[in-house]
């Protein structure tokens, strides 16, 4: 069984520090990750994916990919109050279907 | 990206009845779904919508009771039956552009049972 695995959290930082989200992941040919920010009441918003191993750069967001560890991250650097929420890892193995994580909640504290 | 809409955004209904929220996107998708979030919890997909056929239902969730129609590509219908408070939930739809991986949501519908 495909198993996406987060910590719940909460995970707390102080305002302009540097947040650190991770994810690990069973399927061994997964192919395709992804990470979703979802406001409490709000649905999900896709905010970075990544495919290859390394890191990839979105503005104060970045993902960084370990295919052999199976683990993926997201680092959100200059944190703001309000990129309070809960993160969605998600990810795609050879089905078109991703499997989410639970999600992290993320609290930012000013 | 795509804009979807979700009608109704949020419902209370009674215990054994029915009730049937619409999925729109601004463009033709290829794959559209349906998920549950229960509060606190993460997403479970329900169904696979397919244009023209039958949907593709996930372990646990029936087509008696989550009949789903897509009759085109933008569209995508899911109806609840037979209510119950476990059916309580949020409900959301999202789709998948043909070639991307990536999947993007509508707001949701928010159902309340009594």
């Amino acid at each position: 069984q495909k198993e996406v695995e987060q910590n719940s959290g909460p995970l707390s930082v102080p305002e302009g520090a540097i947040a650190s989200l991770n994810c690990t992941y069973s399927d061994r040919v997964s192919q395709s990750f992804f990470w979703y920010r979802q406001y409490s009441g709000k649905s999900p918003e896709l905010i970075m994916s990544i495919y290859s191993n390394g890191d990839k750069e979105d503005g104060r967001f970045t993902a960084q990919l370990n295919k052999a560890s199976q683990y993926v991250s997201l680092l959100i650097r200059d944190s703001q109050p309000s990129d309070s929420a809960t993160y969605l890892c998600a990810v795609r193995g050879g089905s078109y279907i991703p499997t989410f994580g639970r999600g992290t909640s993320l609290i930012v504290h000013p | 990206s795509a804009v979807i809409s979700q009608k109704p955004s949020r419902d209370i209904c009674q215990r054994g009845t029915s009730l049937t929220i619409q999925c729109q996107v601004d463009s033709q998708v290829t794959m559209m779904f349906w998920y549950r979030q229960q509060p606190g919890q993460s997403l479970t997909l329900i169904a696979t919508a397919n244009q023209g056929s039958e949907a593709t239902y996930e372990s646990g969730f029936v087509i008696d009771k989550f009949p789903i129609s897509r009759p085109n590509l933008t569209f995508s219908t899911l109806t609840v039956s037979n209510m119950s408070p476990e059916d309580s939930s949020i409900y959301l739809c999202s789709v998948q552009r043909q070639g991307a991986y990536e999947q993007y949501f509508g707001p949701g519908t928010r159902l309340t049972v009594t």
